[in-house]
Order: C-alpha cells, then sequence, then structure tokens
C-alpha cells in the first residue's frame, strides 16, 4: 500500500463547477499537508497549505484535513480554464527528517 | 516571493555523455535542496537531499556515482547526470524549502537521452 493514495484522473469538468481533489494517506504522523499545481512541463506550485486538521480557504480554494478518517481535499470553486493542470497533494511528519510524500497527482481538465 | 530558478529547461544528449542541471534560489537562501524526477503522468520521486557545503544524502536505489550533486554555495545546487543513459530520460525538479514546510520547486528540466 502506498503512503498516499491519490486518483490521477483525468477529471474533466464544466466551467464553473465546483471541483473536489481528494488524498488518502496511511500514516498517522503525516502533520502537514500541502496541495500543489502543476502545469504540463514545469514544476510544482504550491497552492495551499494546512497543519493538523481542519479547513483552510484562499480565494476559490478550500482545503480540508480530517486527520481520523486520513484524507484530505481541495475545493476548487467556480473553476475556470486556467485551473487546468496536475493536482498533487504532498504531506509530511515531525519525524524522519519531514521528508514530504506526494500523490500521483490528479489530472483537471475544465471545459469552457 | 521566493523563486527558484532551473535551468536548462530541457536538453538533448547522446547517450554515454553527461548533462548538468542548475538550480538557483533567488532573492532566498537555500540550506537544502531537495533533487526530485517524475516520469509522465507518476509522482515526484525525491533523488536526493543537498545541504549547501556538504555530501549530498541519496534516498535508496538512487546511484550517486551516477546523479552527482554539488551544493557549493546558498543559492546554488547542481544535478549532474553522468554517463546518461535512454533509461535515465525524465523530468527532473529541484525545490527549496522556503514558507512554513512548503516547498518552492523550479521550472523543471526535460532530459532526452538517445
Amino acid at each position: 500500500q502506498k503512503e498516499v493514495e491519490q486518483d490521477p484522473g483525468p477529471l474533466s469538468v464544466p466551467e464553473g463547477a465546483i471541483v473536489s481533489l481528494n488524498c488518502t494517506y496511511s500514516n498517522s504522523a503525516f502533520q502537514y499537508f500541502m496541495w500543489y499545481r502543476q502545469y504540463s512541463r514545469k514544476g510544482p506550485e504550491l497552492l495551499m497549505y494546512t497543519y493538523s486538521s481542519g479547513n483552510k480557504e484562499d480565494g476559490r480554494f478550500t482545503a480540508q484535513v480530517d486527520k481520523s478518517s486520513k484524507y484530505i481535499s481541495l475545493f476548487i470553486r467556480d473553476s475556470q480554464p486556467s485551473d487546468s493542470a496536475t493536482y498533487l497533494c504532498a504531506m509530511s511528519a515531525n519525524t524522519g527528517g519531514f521528508k514530504t510524500i506526494f500523490g500521483a497527482g490528479t489530472r483537471l481538465f475544465v471545459k469552457a | 516571493g521566493a523563486v527558484v530558478s532551473q535551468h536548462p529547461s530541457w536538453v538533448i544528449c547522446k547517450s554515454g555523455t553527461s548533462v548538468k542541471i542548475e538550480c538557483r534560489s533567488l532573492d532566498f537562501q537555500a540550506t537544502t535542496m531537495f533533487w526530485y524526477r517524475q516520469f509522465p503522468k507518476q509522482s515526484l520521486m525525491l533523488m536526493a537531499t543537498s545541504n549547501e557545503g556538504s555530501k549530498a544524502t541519496y534516498e535508496q536505489g538512487v546511484e550517486k556515482d551516477k546523479f552527482l550533486i554539488n551544493h557549493a554555495s546558498l543559492t546554488l545546487s547542481t544535478l549532474t547526470v553522468t554517463s546518461a543513459h535512454p533509461e535515465d530520460s525524465s523530468f527532473y525538479i529541484c525545490s527549496a524549502q522556503t514558507v512554513g514546510y512548503g516547498y518552492t520547486f523550479g521550472s523543471g528540466t526535460r532530459l532526452t537521452v538517445v
């Protein structure tokens, strides 16, 4: 079993839709949770960063962490064609040198 | 915000030659940089952790003699793929830890070995 599981998609939605992206994980020691957006042939860019459980909102993006279920989500409201990219979840623990484990990434297509 | 500049963005080389990839942190000092490789439709795989002024720490299964990492200054880390072979063709990305526990990534280097 992988430490971090993420559905690779692709996920195709119409413009304006609410997008839900998810990851599950197995290591209960993870405390730091991140979402990155990666456009084709580019390096990932940090979208959201959350410590421990709870919600965090930034504009059209909301990150949720449910540590009891070992489940994290990223919601994108009013999705735009420019949101089309691969979204990677990532997480790390306060042990083992803070090594960050990445999900495989979900490819999102937002159709105009 | 913090920027990591990575060059070249793409390179094609002949089998058996060596390729150097550079990552520079702009406007901030990166005592630690991370090197990843990413195959199509797959996640980032950490290859090594590069610390300024000391030897890099390689992940299990990564040949340190093949992937030479040098972190000679607080703003520059390099990855040299020696005696490259077609199976080394991949997307290589560097990153530096910045805000909190987030990372700033370089733009990546697509290496094609022919």
